[in-house]
Formats: C-alpha cells, structure tokens, sequence
C-alpha cells in the first residue's frame, strides 16, 4: 500500500473558492512535499514542509503537518480555473520520495 | 526546466517482448526513481538510485529491473512485458541533501499489447 493517501479523490469548486485537500500517512518521515500535475504533465513541486513545521504559506498555499496524526493538509485559496489538476502530496523518508493517489480539483469559471 | 529526458515518449510493444525505458538528467543530481501511474493509483515507486550502481526496491517492483552505470543515466528494463504493465512511467530526479524537492520528466506512455 502507498505511504500518502489523500483525501477527497476529488473535488469540484468555482472560481474564487478556496479548496482543501488532506493527506495521511503511515510511517516517520524526514518531510513532506506537495505537487501539482496538469493533465499529460508530469508532476511539478509547490511546496515542502519539514517534520518539525506546522505550517508553512507560498503565495495562495497554505499547507499544515500534524506529526503526531501523520497528517496534512493543503489549502488553495481564491481558486483559479488554471488551478485545475491533480495534486500529490509525497513522504520523504531517507532516500524514497512516495506519492499518495492524489485528489483531482476542477475549479470552474 | 530541469534538464531530465524520457525517451522513448511512447511506446506499443507485444506481450513478452523486453523493454527498456531511459532517463537522462544533465543536473548531475544524486537520486533518480521510476515511478507508474495508473488510473486510481497515483504514483507508485518501482524502483531508485541513490548513486551509480546503487539502486533498491520501490513498492512494485516485480517484473522490473535498473541500472545505473552512469550519473547521468537510469534505466528501466521490463524483462518480458505483460499487458498489466501497461501504464505511464515517469522518472524524477532529485539532488542530494535531506530537503530537496524531485523535478520529473514528461513521462513515457507504454502499451503492452
């Protein structure tokens, strides 16, 4: 089984609105990374938050990590139609970087 | 863009046959992986390296097999294709350190008929 699952498969908002997507994972890790891919893209990174921030803000992402559920969380806020994608949260653990199945956003304009 | 090549983008091959996809990534990063992604199952790690001839195990690795005899080249063999392996595989590279970020290549389309 995979190491990050995310939560919702998926989601569908307007133009405007903030989406939320959660991750969760099972073992220790050294950090944790979110990415975005279009579609027939390949992945592309957005932001990193190490095992000893809680919160960490770039541009309109805000991501948070809570060690001790083995969770985190990414917020987009005022939404785009350009922020539709995937988006794969991924557990760096040493030397392996193990992505979720990610959640699919549709922002509508 | 990080400099990091797939090749071949796409490729039909007939069950049984070998395969060999490359990755080439001019950064001169430490790690590479190899990833297949498939409808419902996000990104999963075939295999990786963390130096020239070091390489380990991802969470599918059966059928697949890597080398790496170079900095700047791995490669992923699929010894005798089977339609399950049917997917697109992508490689990342990623610089030593213990926070880096991996930068991915555009991905290589496989069908195995």
């Amino acid at each position: 089984s995979q190491q990050g699952e995310e939560d919702p498969q998926a989601l569908s908002i307007q133009e405007g609105e903030n989406a939320t997507m959660n991750c969760s994972y099972k073992t220790s890790i050294n950090n944790l990374q979110w990415y975005r891919q279009n579609s027939g893209r390949g992945l592309v990174h957005l932001i990193l938050i190490r095992s000893n921030e809680r919160e960490k803000h770039s541009g309109r992402l805000r991501v948070t990590l809570d060690t001790s559920k083995k969770s985190s969380s990414l917020l987009i806020t005022a939404s785009r139609a350009a922020d539709t994608a995937s988006y794969f949260c991924a557990t760096d653990a040493g030397n392996k970087l193990t992505f979720g199945g990610g959640t699919r956003v549709l922002v509508k304009p | 863009d990080a400099g990091i090549t797939q090749s071949p983008r796409h490729k039909v091959t007939e069950t049984g046959t070998p395969v060999t996809l490359r990755c080439h990534q001019t950064e001169n990063h430490r790690y590479m992986y190899w990833y297949r992604q498939d409808p419902g199952h996000g990104l999963r790690l075939i295999h990786y390296s963390y130096g020239v001839k070091d390489t380990d195990k991802g969470e599918v690795s059966d059928g697949y097999s890597v080398s790496r005899s170079k900095t700047e080249d791995f490669l992923l063999t699929l010894e005798s294709a089977t339609s399950s392996q049917t997917s697109v595989y992508f490689c990342a590279i990623r610089d030593r350190g213990r926070i880096t970020e991996a930068f991915f290549g555009q991905g290589t389309r496989l069908t195995v008929v």
